[in-house]
């Protein structure tokens, strides 16, 4: 079946950099555009950015440009996201999700991985 | 301060229909035919309940529907049942900003 498997929890201390993953699988990769969002404790969702798997395009929010690197391996069908120079503000849950529309990118997530909680605290 | 503003909480009696508003302006909500709804239950990921704008992924009961005039879209859920309580956001293609996103509603049922 179509799902994304998401790397565990973290823990960092201010000013370090982390990596998650998100695999995919049951579906064809490289079709898809794969979005990465984030949620604060008790606040609402914020979108990150997207992936294009193939060619391995990406696209930032302006907000977070700066502080974020995506990336994906097509030989693994992984996509990641780099979160550098962390803040306790970026204390939240992390979700990776799979676009509806084969091709182009749309607003649309029909699949979510369940989500890696990061945790940044000195 | 989210791009999509949606108000913070509705509510409504087991049976009855509450909907959901979701106003952006004219170069991304008034534009685009790219207009989702999610459900999100607590301590879950959120769930696909509404695509481009009133299009209901297979499994999503057909108390969920859709709609859009003008700047705003909205979300109606008739015949209101215990397990409809749950946060719900929308999403609107923004073209040169990626995805927008509303701030999210906190649906109870009474």
């Amino acid at each position: 079946q179509v799902q994304l498997v998401q790397s565990g929890a973290e823990v960092q201390k201010p000013g370090a950099s982390v990596r998650l993953s998100c695999k995919a699988s049951g579906y064809t990769f490289t079709s898809y555009h794969i979005h990465w969002l984030r949620q604060a404790p008790g606040q609402g969702l914020e979108w990150m950015g997207m992936v294009n798997p193939s060619p391995g395009t990406t696209f930032s929010a302006q907000n977070f440009r700066a502080h974020v690197t995506l990336s994906r391996d097509t030989s693994t069908t992984t996509v990641y996201m780099e979160l550098r120079s962390l803040r306790p503000e970026d204390t939240a849950m992390y979700y990776c999700a799979k676009d509806h529309n084969i091709g182009s990118w749309t607003e649309s997530f029909d699949i979510w991985g369940p989500g890696t909680m990061v945790t940044v605290s000195s | 301060q989210s791009a999509l503003t949606q108000p913070p909480s509705a509510s409504g009696s087991p049976g009855q229909s509450v909907t959901i508003s979701c106003t952006g302006v004219s170069s991304d909500v008034g534009s685009y035919n790219g207009v989702s709804w999610y459900q999100q239950l607590p301590g879950k990921a959120p769930k696909l309940i509404i695509s481009d704008v009133n299009q209901r992924p297979s499994g999503v009961p057909d108390r969920f529907s859709g709609s859009k005039s003008g700047n705003t879209a909205s979300l109606t859920v008739s015949g209101l049942q215990a397990e409809d309580e749950a946060d719900y956001y929308c999403t609107s293609h923004g073209d040169i900003k990626g995805v927008l996103l509303g701030g999210g509603t906190k649906l109870t049922v009474l």
